[in-house]
């Protein structure tokens, strides 16, 4: 079956350093992946996406490519801010039909002065 | 584009009562909504999906007749917690499919006393 790993959080980092959050995937053919952000108390927002292999989506600062061949979609930032402070979901839909999302299990990212 | 509103946002309730939750696309049409659930500090567990004109499908685990859906139109599907009691207290988050990306609400707060 179709499943998303991410690292466990949560991430603490300092304002301005550079933010890596690693996600692999499991699913057959080229799923569609994704990131969505969680800020506190509200819904999940789409951060981010990418339909094929070699894609980079991008928004907000963030980045993340998809990667075939290691099958991930690591998301990156290069210099965070306190705003950044939420979960992020990595996720699928998979190739061919069907449109539910799997999700990964979120990692809390926290940006401290 | 692609908004999906919620209301209401916060509901608080006696045991035993029913509670509806709405979901709505502004500016899109959705022929296929999903309802998800989510604990504190986990991922979501979606509930089943919605699809407009017809029955919603259940994923395994949820119980049909306590959660009831109605998608009567291509921008509102309807949750009702039927006989809520303490354990349904959640939060309950809503999207809607559109261009292969599900584009979520902010959530509804359930609180049963």
């Amino acid at each position: 079956g179709n499943s998303v790993t991410q690292m466990e959080g949560p991430v603490t980092l300092s304002e301005e350093a550079f933010l890596t959050i690693n996600c692999t995937y499991t699913a057959t053919g080229y799923p569609s992946l994704f990131w969505y952000v969680q800020y506190p108390g509200e819904g999940l927002q789409l951060l981010l996406k990418a339909t094929k292999a070699d894609d980079k989506g991008s928004n907000k600062g963030f980045e993340a490519t998809y990667r075939k061949e290691t099958t991930s979609f690591h998301l990156e930032k290069g210099s965070v801010q306190v705003s950044d402070s939420a979960v992020y979901f990595c996720a699928l839909i998979p190739t061919g039909g069907g449109n539910k999302l799997t999700f990964g299990t979120g990692t809390q990212l926290k940006v401290e002065l | 584009g692609a908004v999906v509103s919620q209301h209401p946002s916060r509901v608080i309730c006696k045991s035993g009562t029913s509670v509806k939750i709405e979901c709505r696309s502004l500016d899109f049409q959705a022929t296929t909504m999903f309802w998800y659930r989510q604990f504190p500090k986990k991922s979501l567990m979606l509930m089943a999906t919605s699809n407009e004109g017809s029955k919603a499908t259940y994923e395994q685990g949820v119980e049909k007749d306590k959660f009831l859906i109605n998608h009567a139109s291509l921008t509102l599907s309807t949750l009702t917690v039927t006989s809520a009691h303490p354990e349904d207290s959640s939060f309950y988050i809503c999207s809607g499919y559109r261009q292969e990306t599900q584009y979520f609400g902010p959530g509804t707060r359930l609180l049963v006393l």
